[in-house]
């Protein structure tokens, strides 16, 4: 079975706390994403790569940066978290493909900061 | 400014009815557009996707359709069950957008037995 795997559940961080949320999966996929799931606002796509070492801004990528060293494992940092980032954050991965492949998810991490 | 609008109301059905969710998207020209469903607490899983060039995708209960002249997706579920409760999200990729796929708020569903 295919998987997608993020380190933690739930995550209660103090303000201006640096967070690393780390993802892994195990498709030897060549995309994977960070979005954040809010209430009302759908998800919202922060960062993706589509190679080691390459990322690409997704529609809010302020006050996050992204690292992708290997393959299989994609982290998302909030160099200082703050109250507003507080969310469902969701790493997600497909292969490269024709551009229409469908996403596979992990099950999520709920971040409060506090 | 592009916008994809599902129902924020959830969907009340009695079991064994039809359920039809609407995705509607503004100022987008999409190659394709995929349905998810998500579990309280879980992340999203793949359903179904339908291209720009597809009327209609079917897979057992479930039906798609997508009419890029409405800009407008339905979502069905035919004999509904109360195992198809969950939130059910619509999302869709821009012809010069390549993987970065951009989803609606959701709708959620509740069968009721």
């Amino acid at each position: 079975d295919v998987k997608v795997t993020q380190s933690s559940r739930y995550l209660v961080k103090r303000t201006g706390e640096k967070v690393f949320l780390e993802c892994v999966q195990d498709m030897d996929h060549e995309n994977m994403f960070w979005y954040r799931q809010d209430p009302g606002l759908g998800l919202r796509l922060i960062y993706f790569s589509y190679d080691v070492k390459m990322k690409e801004k997704g529609d809010i990528p302020e006050g996050y940066s992204v690292s992708r060293e290997k393959k299989e494992r994609f982290s998302l940092i909030l160099e200082s978290a703050s109250t507003n980032q507080t969310s469902m954050y969701l790493c997600a991965s497909n292969s490269g493909g024709t551009g229409s492949e469908k996403l596979f998810f992990g099950s999520g991490t709920q971040l409060s900061v506090l | 400014s592009q916008k994809i609008e599902q129902n924020s109301e959830a969907l009340n059905i009695q079991e064994g009815k039809t359920a039809t969710l609407t995705c509607n998207y503004t100022n987008y020209s999409p190659a394709y557009l995929q349905w998810y469903r998500q579990d309280p607490g879980r992340g999203p899983v793949f359903l179904l996707l339908i291209r720009e060039n597809e009327k209609e995708k079917r897979k057992e209960r479930l039906k798609v359709t997508f009419d890029t002249t409405l800009k407008q997706s339905l979502f069905h579920i035919t004999a509904s069950q109360p195992a198809d409760s969950a939130t059910y999200l619509c999302a869709l990729a821009p012809n010069n957008a390549g993987n970065m796929l951009t989803f609606g708020g959701g709708t959620r569903l509740m069968v009721k037995p």
